[in-house]
């Protein structure tokens, strides 16, 4: 059974600094793994979709990448800004029921201005 | 740029009456999802459905539980008699093509079990 994992369960760090989220999975035979954002008491927005075939995905100051040897993403956010504050969400998707999304506890971020 | 809908936003109900929640799905999509989430704890997938039919289910999607599309656009998740551990933000979302493809969340709708 899939497990996911997010650390740290919250960050605050300056405005300006990079920052790296991590997530890990248990069964290396996932589909794709998503990254989404989600603002307090509000829906969830994806931001980055990974296919197992690929290696990293990059949009604006965002960039995520995939081991899945190690069973880790990662989430990269270059030149971090206030509105970034927000509760980052990892999930994947498994072969054996792709529509099944398995999402991670989160990373409570914390931009400082 | 097309989104998904939830309704109600909120909804409150007596313990053991049934609750319908509404949503609209991006209108070229064809896989549908319900989700939720109990306060402090992470998204629990619930039901995936494509093609007039459930494809995927888990285990808190037990018989209470109940998903319809019962027009081209409207896409519910019905619990019939509810207790108070469903107290829950219920999201859905929709896909183009399958769960390879990016998921789109709506709002959610937040359901507080009295």
């Amino acid at each position: 059974k899939q497990e996911v994992t997010q650390i740290p369960a919250a960050l605050s760090v300056p405005e300006g600094e990079n920052l790296v989220l991590n997530c890990s999975f248990t069964d290396s035979a996932i589909y794709n793994l998503q990254w989404f954002r989600q603002d307090p008491g509000k829906g969830l927005t994806s931001l980055l979709l990974i296919q197992s075939s690929q290696r990293e995905q990059t949009s604006g100051r965002l960039n995520a990448s995939l081991d899945k040897s190690s069973g880790r993403s990662t989430l990269y956010i270059a030149a971090s800004q206030p509105g970034d504050s927000a509760t980052y969400l990892c999930a994947s998707a498994g072969y054996s029921s792709a529509s099944k999304i398995i999402f991670g506890s989160g990373t409570r971020l914390s931009i400082r201005p | 740029e097309p989104e998904v809908t939830q309704t109600p936003s909120h909804q409150v109900t007596q313990m053991g009456q049934e609750v319908i929640l509404r949503c609209v799905p991006i209108s070229n999509h064809l896989y549908f999802y319900w989700y939720r989430q109990i306060l402090g704890q992470k998204v629990e997938f619930l039901v995936s459905f494509y093609n007039n039919e459930i494809s995927e289910k888990s285990e808190i999607f037990d018989d209470q539980f109940s998903v319809e599309r019962p027009d081209g656009s409207n896409f519910t998740l019905k619990i019939r008699s509810t207790k108070l551990e469903d107290s829950a933000m219920y999201f859905c979302a929709s896909s183009g093509r399958g769960g390879w493809e990016t998921q789109y969340f709506g709002p959610g709708t937040r359901l507080l079990v009295l």
